[in-house]
């Protein structure tokens, strides 16, 4: 069965450091979202993304965060300078149709520790 | 703005007993609801979903969920629980027509069930 992979599952990190977050999606899908989970909170959009552009961003994703299809397998996320607080679970997750019928496809998740 | 809760933070039960977690969501429009499973070490998948019709809606695994909508509820139940139910269950709401299909979780309940 397809799934969603994501590299690497932790990665530990010096603050101000840039990260990349790599998401491989479910080869037949278009849109796709990353998510976070601060540890011992809610699971938190992102931002989804579609047809080379962000559809929709949330307030957490500010200019420190970018999102890339950078060939036509990967989708990644970077954040420029990580801070302490953005440590956290980073989920990628993919769907085959867009909008709240879209199925979501989750992916293992990328721990993120920044020191 | 739109917001789900989950009422148990973690639920403790012997195999066979009854399980129901609870879930509240807050948005006056139309929702499609969602309940993820997330194994001990694997990613979310989807136990179920409802966007129409039948409120009472059946899922993998002998799951269940009923939508209540004059209670803003979305509660999972099994009638029997096994042990290799433990894990952590998430409540998920999208605004239906209102986004690109961006979740809004819960916090999510973790289950464990003693053999």
């Amino acid at each position: 069965e397809p799934e969603v992979t994501q590299t690497p599952s932790h990665q530990v990190t010096q603050m101000g450091q840039e990260v990349i977050l790599r998401c491989v999606p479910i080869s037949n899908h278009l849109y796709f979202y990353w998510y976070r989970q601060i540890l011992g909170q809610k699971v938190e959009f992102l931002v989804s993304f579609y047809n080379n552009e962000i559809s929709e961003k949330s307030e957490i994703f500010d200019d420190q965060f970018s999102v890339e299809r950078p060939d036509g397998s990967n989708f990644t996320l970077k954040i420029r300078s990580t801070k302490l607080e953005d440590s956290a679970m980073y989920f990628c997750a993919s769907s085959e149709q867009a909008g709240a019928r879209g199925e979501q496809f989750f992916g293992p998740g990328t721990r993120l520790t920044v020191l | 703005a739109q917001s789900v809760s989950q009422h148990n933070h973690h639920v403790i039960l012997s195999e066979a007993a009854s399980l129901e977690l609870g879930c509240n969501y807050s948005y006056g429009g139309t929702v499609n609801l969602f309940w993820y499973v997330q194994y001990p070490g694997q990613h979310l998948q989807l136990l179920l979903k409802y966007f129409s019709g039948d409120p009472l809606v059946k899922g993998i695994k002998g799951f269940e969920a009923e939508f209540i909508k004059s209670k803003f509820s979305f509660n999972l139940r099994k009638p029997s629980v096994q042990w290799s139910d433990t894990a952590e269950y998430f409540c998920a709401v999208n605004a239906y027509g209102g986004s690109q299909g961006n979740l809004i979780f819960g916090k999510g309940t973790k289950l464990s069930v003693k053999p």
